[in-house]
């Protein structure tokens, strides 16, 4: 079983579509993050959730909207998508949040907006 | 706002060379992470440091964080194809900060 598991793996879409991209942990995690990684490999925080409560919210266009249903779940809505977002989108994990925890991650979804 | 710069960014070595990768910042962390990458998967971590001029050793590779808890080194000896990757540092406050990157390549 993959530990945390984002679908889909590829998305490709026009510009100024709506997509979401959907995320399952199943390692019993408290806290659960969504990361954006560019073109250059850089890997940059957007959001944070522990036990569904919103605690990490970096500065990203409110176009990104992250939901968690529980805390085994975070998905990620975009709203008016821009040539801009495309990017890989990584879901991860950890068993709190702050430093000094393991975070686990899926292995991203490949956005490309056309 | 808190930046961790890598070095280098790329490096192509063969089979049985030694490395050393860089992460600095200015900025002070409470803890540091490696992590590795490989193409289309998501990072993996590789070791956690958490005390000043703390060094830890993972078969070959070796861990270091600075006395000032600035800075870290990963240093890989005799390197083997199955190392290349890309290895990001990342520094944890409330939140971890990643490093730019260093795309390791070892020929066989």
């Amino acid at each position: 079983d993959t530990a945390v598991s984002q679908t889909p793996k590829y998305l490709v879409t026009q510009m100024g579509n709506d997509k979401s991209i959907k995320c399952e942990q199943n390692l019993g995690h408290d806290t659960m993050y969504w990361y954006k990684q560019d073109s250059k490999k850089f890997l940059k925080i957007m959001f944070s959730y522990n036990n569904k409560e919103l605690i990490i919210n970096e500065t990203v266009p409110n176009r990104f909207s992250p939901k968690s249903p529980d805390k085994a779940h975070l998905n990620l809505h975009i709203n008016s998508l821009e040539l801009g977002d495309s990017a890989v989108y990584f879901c991860a994990s950890s068993p709190g949040g702050g430093a000094k925890n393991i975070q686990y991650f899926g292995a991203g979804t490949r956005l490309s907006v056309l | 706002t808190q930046l961790l710069e890598q070095s280098p960014q790329f490096l192509s070595i063969q089979e049985g060379e030694n490395l050393t990768v860089y992460c600095n910042s200015s900025s002070v962390f409470s803890s540091l992470q490696w992590y590795r990458q490989e193409p289309g998967e998501g990072p993996v971590l590789l070791v956690t440091v958490v005390t000043g001029g703390e060094v830890k050793k993972l078969k070959r590779l070796t861990f270091q964080f600075g006395d000032a808890r600035k800075d870290s080194s990963l240093h890989i000896t005799a390197a083997q194809p199955g190392d290349t990757g890309l290895y990001l540092c990342a520094g944890g406050t409330y939140k971890y900060i990643f490093g730019t990157g260093t795309r390791l390549k070892v020929l066989a």
